[in-house]
Order: structure tokens, then C-alpha cells, then sequence
């Protein structure tokens, strides 16, 4: 049973920049969340996509954009990299359509902005 | 903004005892509950959820949820030097809330 999966591991940016982290749910979740987390702080929310659609959104600005494919495989995108930006990207899988949606994470993103 | 809060830590127990973390929402609407562990460098585990009111027991951890006092635990008995990690408490309301973690410390 293949868990989430995440792609590149790691990545160094410079500010202006873009970037598109890659998202692949455990097998049978149809529900991508991604998060940020900066170092000794709790993950944020950053948005959540379901059928292919941005279901709910956190506070994030419009920098940071997402998708979904029919396979259930999403993207981050962020755009004109801040040094702030530098942090874990985390990408978490669920079954949507209700219930306790139980979130299941990936190993993560580490992006680094210079 | 809906809030979780967590202690900070470091929570420092013996090996062998028990590690009580706990954890405050301000949701009052938040209907799922969830235990995360977090090794160093490593993303967030899942330790269990709980969603009804009492107590929820998975081998070494029990889970408790109080809704009227908006208040969930976690217990781990005979703790041991592996369990020592970042633990956050996550909620589920409109969207998922998660605290900043409590950092455990199990001394051998």
C-alpha cells in the first residue's frame, strides 16, 4: 500500500523565484491538503483540494496556488519566493466526501529561499 | 482565528512513567480530534484520532476528549525512550487546525 509521496526533497531558491512542489496520495484518498512549516512551529494550513477543485483555503496569499489532477495528484506553486517562504512543505492525503478526514502525510518538502 | 494551543515543553518524563500532554481549542464547532507525532527532520505521524467524548485507548495511548471543557489529552504509559518527539494536537472544525507541539523528553 503505497503512503504519500512528495517530490523534490529538498530545494534551494532565491527570492523572485518559482517553484512547483509534487504531491501523490496514499492509494484510494481522493483529498490533498498541503501545509507549511516553519522550523519549531506547528504546520499551517495553507489549502485543501478535492475533485479537482480548491475546496478551503487558509491564510495564505495568492502566491501560493495549487492543483489537482484526475489521478488525485496535486501541485504547489509559489511565485516571487520570499525568504520567508523557507520552511517544510507538507502534503497531506484523505478520503473527502466527509467522515473525520483523517489526514496522512507525505515526508515532506524542505525548501530553502537565499 | 481559530486557535489550538499546546505547552511548548520540554515535557521531561522517566522511562517507565506516564506523559500526559494536553491541548485547549477555541472551535467550539470542531468535531475531530487528532494526535500527531513528529520526529526531528521528519513529517507528522498520526497516533490516533478521537471524535466522541471520553476516553479512546490504542495500546500505550489513550486519547480523552472533554467538548464541554474543549480540552483533549493524550497518555502515554511506560514511556519509553523512542517516544521522545515533538506531539501535536490537531482539530478539525472548517478546516484543520494544528498547535505548535509539545516537546517530550523520555530519560532512560
Amino acid at each position: 500500500d503505497a503512503g504519500v509521496t512528495q517530490s523534490p526533497t529538498h530545494l534551494i531558491k532565491t527570492r523572485g523565484q518559482q517553484v512547483t512542489l509534487r504531491c501523490s496520495p496514499k492509494s484510494g484518498h481522493d483529498t490533498v491538503s498541503w501545509y507549511q512549516q516553519a522550523l519549531g512551529q506547528g504546520p499551517q494550513f495553507i489549502f485543501q483540494y478535492y475533485e479537482e477543485e480548491e475546496r478551503q483555503r487558509g491564510n495564505f496569499p495568492d502566491r501560493f496556488s495549487g492543483h489537482q489532477f484526475p489521478n488525485y495528484s496535486s501541485e504547489l506553486n509559489v511565485n516571487a519566493l520570499l525568504l520567508g517562504d523557507s520552511a517544510l512543505y507538507l502534503c497531506a492525503s484523505s478520503l473527502g466526501g466527509g467522515g473525520p478526514d483523517t489526514q496522512y502525510f507525505g515526508p515532506g518538502t524542505r525548501l530553502t529561499v537565499l | 482565528q481559530k486557535e489550538v494551543e499546546q505547552n511548548s515543553g520540554p515535557l521531561s518524563v522517566p522511562e517507565g512513567a506516564i506523559a500526559s500532554l494536553n491541548c485547549t481549542y477555541s472551535d467550539r464547532g470542531s468535531q475531530s480530534f487528532f494526535w500527531y507525532r513528529q520526529y526531528s527532520g521528519k513529517s507528522p505521524e498520526l497516533i490516533m484520532f478521537i471524535y466522541s467524548n471520553g476516553d479512546k485507548e490504542d495500546g500505550r495511548f489513550t486519547a480523552q476528549l472533554n467538548k464541554a471543557s474543549q480540552y483533549v489529552s493524550l497518555l502515554i504509559r511506560d514511556s519509553q525512550p523512542s517516544d521522545s518527539a515533538t506531539y501535536l494536537c490537531a482539530v478539525r472544525g472548517q478546516n484543520f487546525v494544528f498547535g505548535p507541539g509539545t516537546r517530550l523528553s523520555v530519560l532512560p
